[in-house]
């Protein structure tokens, strides 16, 4: 049978305008989320980590934030350029000290230029 | 510092064969875990190997395998291929456990195509 694919969440923005990408995660007891990045053909990036005990982190350009309370998790890319656009995803770890890594369906970012 | 290595990076079965895909983790990682990228279903959790021990499973029939070596690079293997099965596979290594603070980085991927 055919099989259907994931239809990706699309945010288009301006170049230099600031991005936002959510996520909700679903395991209240996972205690260490990540966010990649994944251009076409290649794996996915690492951009930014951050674990349960803070709600705030911020990287170069990137700021995560993190809303245990109703299971929240946001990335905002500032000054976006041409190079941000890609597939963003979400993982949250509940493997309890290993590695056993949920993705979110990802969010279609494409910056405009 | 060379990333994770995925060998190869295309390959082409068909239904009923077997199939070996390598990985060669980050310099010094000891945590590698494989992941399955499908448009219908995402990235999926396979398994996650450290020190030569699998420490967790995710929900995929036995056909699925792996091992890890004293080296810490590791193999998959699929049995009894389906059509199913087409999707990029994923290896990801880290230094140690997710409580180190140090986040998996991925490889490029091996692209499985089942005919």
């Amino acid at each position: 049978g055919e099989s259907v694919g994931l239809h990706l969440p699309t945010l288009s923005v301006q170049e230099g305008d600031n991005s936002i990408i959510n996520c909700a995660y679903s395991n209240s007891a996972s205690d260490y989320f990540i966010w990649y990045k994944q251009e076409s053909g290649k794996g996915p990036q690492f951009i930014i980590d951050i674990r349960s005990n803070m709600d705030k982190r911020q990287g170069q350009r990137v700021t995560v934030l993190l809303n245990k309370t109703v299971k929240h998790l946001s990335l905002q890319i500032a000054a976006t350029q041409p190079g941000d656009s890609a597939v963003y995803f979400c993982a949250e770890n509940s493997g309890a000290g290993s590695y056993q890594l949920t993705f979110g369906k990802g969010t279609k970012l494409s910056v405009i230029p | 510092k060379a990333g994770v290595t995925q060998t190869p990076r295309y390959l082409i079965k068909t239904r009923g064969q077997q199939v070996t895909l390598s990985c060669s983790p980050i310099s010094g990682h000891r945590s590698v875990s494989w992941y399955q990228q499908t448009p219908g279903q995402g990235l999926q959790f396979l398994f996650e190997y450290f020190s030569e021990t699998q420490r967790n499973k995710g929900n995929f029939p036995g056909r699925f395998s792996g091992r890890q070596f004293s080296n810490s690079r590791s193999e998959m293997n699929v049995s009894t291929l389906e059509l199913g099965d087409s999707a990029l596979y994923l290896c990801a290594s880290s230094p140690a456990g997710s409580w180190s603070n140090q986040p998996q980085h991925f490889g490029d991927g091996t692209r499985l195509s089942i005919l």
